[in-house]
């Protein structure tokens, strides 16, 4: 059950857009459809921000976005703002268990 | 609205056991699992396991199995975690999460988090 891959690290300016990609062991990420983000600001509980790889649970805003390709799962965020300055971790089922990324840091310039 | 409500943090020696209960409100209980999350401070989120409180049944991640026990007591709709043979690894925030009934194959409902220092 090892972490799923996630730059440690990614920024961006407000306004832009940012792409987080989560990459898993072929048996991780690519065959189940439970992928799944969270969004942490310091001292917080985590926050479900996409779920079954492409769905936002209500009263997200749309500038978050999911997709998946092959074996990497991938978090988009537009328009950045500040507020969007956090930690985010994926996640993903693996047919016994879950396993989280490593989470990557967004920072806004 | 569902709420997970944690216990308080606790304090634990070096070999000792450390037991944190979340209790939850707002649903059937029996309804939906209850996932333990271990996050190290200024460490990531890893998943430590589930119970399903309608038949007790559990699964634990590989890295706690043998030390982690998670249990579920449906006349108090409190789930609990079990840890034992603590060590300073262990000095972290445990979270639980379940669903909210919107969502059912992720975590969208989580406690406040409960921190444990092992520590002499």
């Amino acid at each position: 059950q090892s972490a799923l891959t996630q730059p440690a690290s990614v920024s961006g300016s407000p306004g832009q857009s940012i792409t987080i990609s989560c990459t898993g062991p072929s048996g991780d990420v690519g065959p189940y459809d439970y992928v799944s983000w969270y969004q942490q600001h310091p001292g917080k509980a985590p926050q479900l921000i996409i779920y079954d790889v492409i769905n936002r649970p209500s009263g997200i805003s749309d500038r978050f976005s999911g997709s998946r390709s092959g074996n990497t799962a991938s978090l988009t965020i537009s328009g950045l703002q500040a507020e969007d300055e956090a930690v985010y971790y994926c996640n993903s089922y693996t047919g016994s268990s879950w396993v989280f990324g490593r989470g990557t840091k967004l920072t806004v310039l | 609205e569902v709420q997970l409500v944690q216990s308080g943090a606790e304090v634990k020696k070096p070999g000792a056991t450390v037991i944190i209960s979340c209790k939850v409100s707002g649903y059937t209980f029996t309804d939906y699992y209850i996932y333990w999350v271990q996050q190290a401070p200024g460490k990531g989120l890893q998943w430590m396991g589930l119970v399903d409180p309608e038949d007790g049944e559990t699964i634990y991640a590989d890295p706690f199995k043998g030390r982690v026990t998670i249990a579920a007591d449906t006349s108090t709709d409190t789930s609990y975690l079990e840890l034992s043979s603590l060590s300073s690894v262990d000095t972290a925030l445990y979270y639980c999460a379940t669903h909210s009934g919107q969502v059912l194959s992720a975590f969208d409902v989580w406690g406040q988090g409960t921190m444990v220092t092992v520590s002499s």
